[in-house]
């Protein structure tokens, strides 16, 4: 079955940086775009980033731009996000999330999200 | 950026009610649309996807319709497993946004 397992999370200062990583398993991870979705505490869910299956083009909330990279490793079916100047904000539960469908039918409708997993930015 | 509302906010029901979702979209968005169901602690699970397609493995009981700007997710008989957080979420380009969710419980 379809599995996507966060990790990498922690507290960091203001200022830190931290790489998540989701690995993927259950699904031919290089066919299918891959995203992150964070949720602040209480809050709800917002879009950070995305990632298409053959890393040919990514994109950014504007929260984010600028500070956050995506990468991924299809040969480790792994799925990266590289935080960088953390601010305060950017305390959430990030969530890796599978896009629905592959090639033409590829929707970023999140069929499978993994389990997520807290940052917390705070001095 | 496409502004998506949802409303109620909230909403109390009964197991068996027919309870009623609608989300809005500042632009049209044609049938790109999804809806999520979120359990507390829990990651959100896809619903329904372009608007009104069912996801595979969800209930019958859930249904989406709408298209352009007005969407509604409707469950035709509350069950307890569907007390939760209902998300919209448009995909007609890719400044993603979601609802602000609607919370139903009892």
């Amino acid at each position: 079955q379809v599995q996507l397992v966060e990790s990498g999370g922690g507290v960091v200062r203001p200022g830190g940086s931290l790489r998540l990583s989701c690995a993927a398993s259950g699904f031919t991870f290089s066919a299918y775009d891959m995203y992150w979705v964070r949720q602040a505490p209480g809050r709800g869910l917002e879009f950070v980033s995305f990632i298409l299956s053959d890393s040919g083009n990514k994109f950014y909330a504007a929260s984010v731009k600028g500070r956050f990279t995506v990468s991924r490793d299809n040969s480790r079916d792994t799925l990266y996000l590289q935080m960088n100047n953390l601010k305060t904000e950017d305390t959430a539960v990030f969530y890796c999330a599978r896009g629905r469908g592959v090639g033409r039918d590829a929707t970023p409708a999140f069929d499978h999200w993994g389990q997520g997993i807290l940052v917390t930015v705070s001095s | 950026d496409i502004q998506m509302t949802q409303s109620p906010s909230s909403l109390s029901a009964s197991v068996g009610d027919r309870v009623t979702i609608t989300c809005r979209a500042s632009q049209n968005i044609h049938n790109w649309l999804a809806w999520y169901q979120q359990r507390p602690g829990k990651a959100p699970r896809l619903l329904i996807y372009e608007a009104s397609s069912l996801e595979s493995g969800v209930p019958s009981r859930f249904s989406g319709s709408g298209s352009g700007t007005e969407f509604t997710l409707t469950i035709s008989s509350l069950q307890p497993d569907d007390f939760a957080t209902y998300y919209c979420q448009q995909y007609n380009n890719y400044y993603l946004t979601f609802g602000p969710g609607t919370r139903v419980d009892i």
